[in-house]
């Protein structure tokens, strides 16, 4: 099946400072990855939708331009989160379709864990 | 407003007991519903998808039910193991061909 790979699973960092997460389709071209984010006990919050080769489509209530999400190629969709505060320590997953399949099913990446000190 | 809720959050039964979860959603005419399994620290993983012109499907000792007159959807775990305890997640387009929007879970917990 396909897989989906999230770099790095676990991220320490100071406050103010920036953290990237890596998201990659391995054995597909992914036009279109999806950014959750997850806080203990509750459920996946949907981000944006990141599209290759242009901007990224975000939800209400996400700040563009503390969450910078770049899809730079078909395999690759990057997620920074700039200035981090301990408010932004949560658990963040990336997902994605296979490709030639607009509905369905999507496949996950084991996720990235946040904390901001 | 669109809504997806799982009315329990918590469900603890015996070893070889079914579990049924159930995912009632509003505001929402999808084309099919989905259900994840994910487990701590992990990203979900995909389990089941049901279409609207389906009433029931069923992969192993799964079986999901779909009824878009009640806007409900139930989830099956026959023959449950304690292997089988994670969270389970129901899911619905957010627009068709869209992202995804997961309710909040219900975690299972099967006692041997």
């Amino acid at each position: 099946g396909a897989v989906v790979s999230q770099h790095p699973s676990r991220v320490i960092c100071k406050s103010g400072t920036s953290v990237k997460i890596e998201c990659r389709s391995l054995d597909f071209q992914a036009t279109t990855m999806f950014w959750y984010r997850q806080f203990p006990k509750k459920s996946l919050m949907l981000m944006a939708t990141s599209n290759e080769g242009s901007k990224a489509t975000y939800e209400q209530g996400v700040e563009k331009d503390k969450f910078l999400i770049n899809h730079a190629s078909l395999t690759l969709s990057t997620l920074t989160v700039t200035s981090a505060h301990p408010e932004d320590s949560s658990f963040y997953i990336c997902s994605a379709r296979a490709e030639g399949q607009s509905t369905g099913e999507l496949f996950f990446g084991e996720g990235s864990r946040l904390t901001v000190l | 407003s669109q809504k997806i809720e799982q009315n329990s959050e918590a469900l603890n039964i015996q070893e070889g007991k079914t579990a049924t979860l159930t995912c009632n959603y509003t505001n929402y005419s999808p084309a099919y519903l989905q259900w994840y399994r994910q487990d701590p620290g992990r990203g979900p993983v995909f389990l089941l998808l049901i279409r609207e012109n389906e009433k029931e499907k069923r992969k192993e000792r799964l079986k999901v039910t779909f009824d878009t007159t009640l806007k409900q959807s139930l989830f099956h775990i026959t023959a449950s193991q304690p292997a089988d305890s994670a969270t389970y997640l129901c899911a619905l387009d957010k627009q068709a061909g869209t992202a995804l929007i997961f309710g909040k879970g219900t975690t299972l917990s099967v006692s041997s």
